[in-house]
């Protein structure tokens, strides 16, 4: 079935540094979606791509669509401490599904 | 505040118990979601609704009974449900189901479900 890989699992960092996550499909997707999830909250929408090769910012936060259509990252810049969460990526395929990654859990040291 | 409002964002139920979840989205959209999350795994769909009908379900026990009157409220119905079936609950909603530019889905906030 299909899969989507995200990774990493989690990140330790300290503020100020880059973060950089990606995921990757084993078929093409039409849609790529990173949501941020906050602990106890539903999944909060940061960035949706929908052309191959399409870089979108939102902030301090830039995500790319793979040229294959197979993948996409999500970085974000200069890391503050209200950037700890989980980060989903989400894939609509050709046939119309979404799928999630498992999630990227970051913790950033002040 | 994502236009996607979930009631109540926690409940505590027997095995016995009935009890609903409750969706409204003020998007417009006319697709709606139930989700099931538990810890370390990724997001399971469990039911698909496009204008009011069921187009997807993902071989959910019937234990679950979703219920969609019109395409801005979502129910989930529960019953005789088990210690499992603790997890997070996530509605979201979506312009349409099909391709184009623009679908994207949208979360509610989540209802936490314990059964004990």
């Amino acid at each position: 079935g299909q899969q989507l890989n995200q990774s990493p699992q989690s990140m330790f960092i300290q503020e100020g540094e880059d973060v950089s996550m990606n995921c990757t499909s084993s078929s093409i997707f039409n849609t790529w979606l990173w949501y941020k999830q906050d602990p106890g909250e539903g999944p909060v929408l940061l960035i949706a791509l929908y052309k191959a090769g399409e870089l979108t910012s939102n902030g301090r936060l830039t995500a790319q669509f793979g040229i294959t259509r197979k993948d996409s990252f999500l970085n974000i810049s200069a890391s503050i401490p209200s950037d700890v969460g989980i980060y989903f990526c989400a894939g609509q395929n050709t046939g119309n599904q979404f799928y999630f990654g498992t999630g990227t859990s970051l913790t950033v040291i002040p | 505040e994502t236009g996607v409002t979930q009631t109540p964002r926690h409940l505590v139920m027997g095995m016995t118990n009935k009890k609903s979840l409750k969706c409204e989205q003020h998007l417009g959209h006319n697709a709606m979601y139930w989700y099931k999350q538990s810890a370390k795994k990724p997001l399971e769909l469990m039911f698909v609704y496009s204008l009011e009908e069921r187009v997807e379900n993902n071989s959910v026990p019937s234990r679950f009974s979703p219920e969609c009157p019109n395409s801005s409220h979502l129910f989930l119905h529960l019953h005789t449900l088990q210690p499992e079936d603790s997890a997070l609950y996530l509605c979201a909603s979506s312009r349409g189901t099909g391709l184009g530019s623009g679908n994207t889905i949208y979360f509610g906030e989540g209802s936490w479900l314990t059964v004990v």
